[in-house]
């Protein structure tokens, strides 16, 4: 079956400028998280929705960043006036939905590498 | 607050034999979830073991077992016979009853070799 797909796998972009990240998660999945990942690093969280609506958006840096979920599957994480230390993959994942940590593995797309230069 | 400790920056095993990825972590949490996933260099993290604080046997999944010491804090991933493409970076993660988030270790370069 398919995986969770993220668009575009690369992207470059200049300084300033604004960028939409995609991820269509697993189906059926309701749960969904985005993570960043620095050269090196583990990922950090950024932020999760249930359905439709952020549940935890505690991870995000500052208020340039945003996401939505408008349909419950589909999201999109949207970067404004971009900065070069934005730089970094950011992975989604998708997860059946919160049931406790015994039943909710989380399972990630293969990431979008954001070059900001 | 969680926290997850892999002290580990680079491992090297031979092919065929066994090697243990140390993981300690930090939680107040009385229900919470302890992961292994696996970084090739390709980049995406693919699940590979997980492992609930109140299983009382240590999970295993094929060649993958994790060696959970609960009053240790500790859950260390154990990959028996290894391959060639289990090179790859590892991290262990956590993940709390209270929160959706995986908090993520630093992670482990595993390298096998021939």
């Amino acid at each position: 079956g398919a995986g969770v797909s993220q668009t575009p796998s690369n992207k470059v972009t200049e300084k300033g400028k604004y960028v939409e990240l995609r991820c269509d998660p697993i189906s059926g999945h309701t749960a969904l998280y985005w993570y960043r990942q620095s050269l090196g690093q583990g990922p950090e969280f950024l932020i999760y929705f249930q359905g439709t609506g952020a549940a935890d958006d505690s991870g995000l840096p500052n208020d340039r960043f945003f996401a939505v979920r408008p349909e419950g599957s589909v999201s999109t994480l949207k970067i404004q006036r971009t900065e070069r230390g934005d730089s970094a993959v950011y992975l989604c994942a998708s997860s059946r939905g919160w049931g406790g940590p015994s039943t909710d593995t989380q399972y990630f797309g293969p990431g979008t590498r954001l070059t900001v230069l | 607050a969680q926290k997850i400790t892999q002290t580990q920056p680079g491992m090297f095993v031979q092919e065929k034999e066994a090697v243990t990825l140390d993981c300690t972590y930090d939680t107040s949490d009385q229900s919470y979830g302890l992961f292994w996933y696996k970084q090739p260099s390709s980049g995406e993290m693919i699940f590979l073991i997980y492992q609930g604080s109140y299983d009382e046997q240590n999970a295993t999944e094929g060649r993958y077992s994790l060696n959970f010491q609960k009053a240790r804090k500790s859950a260390n991933l154990v990959i028996s016979a290894s391959q060639l493409g289990d090179s790859a970076m590892y991290f262990c993660a956590s993940l709390s009853s209270n929160t959706g988030k995986l908090i993520f270790g630093q992670g482990t370069t595993l390298q096998v070799k021939p």
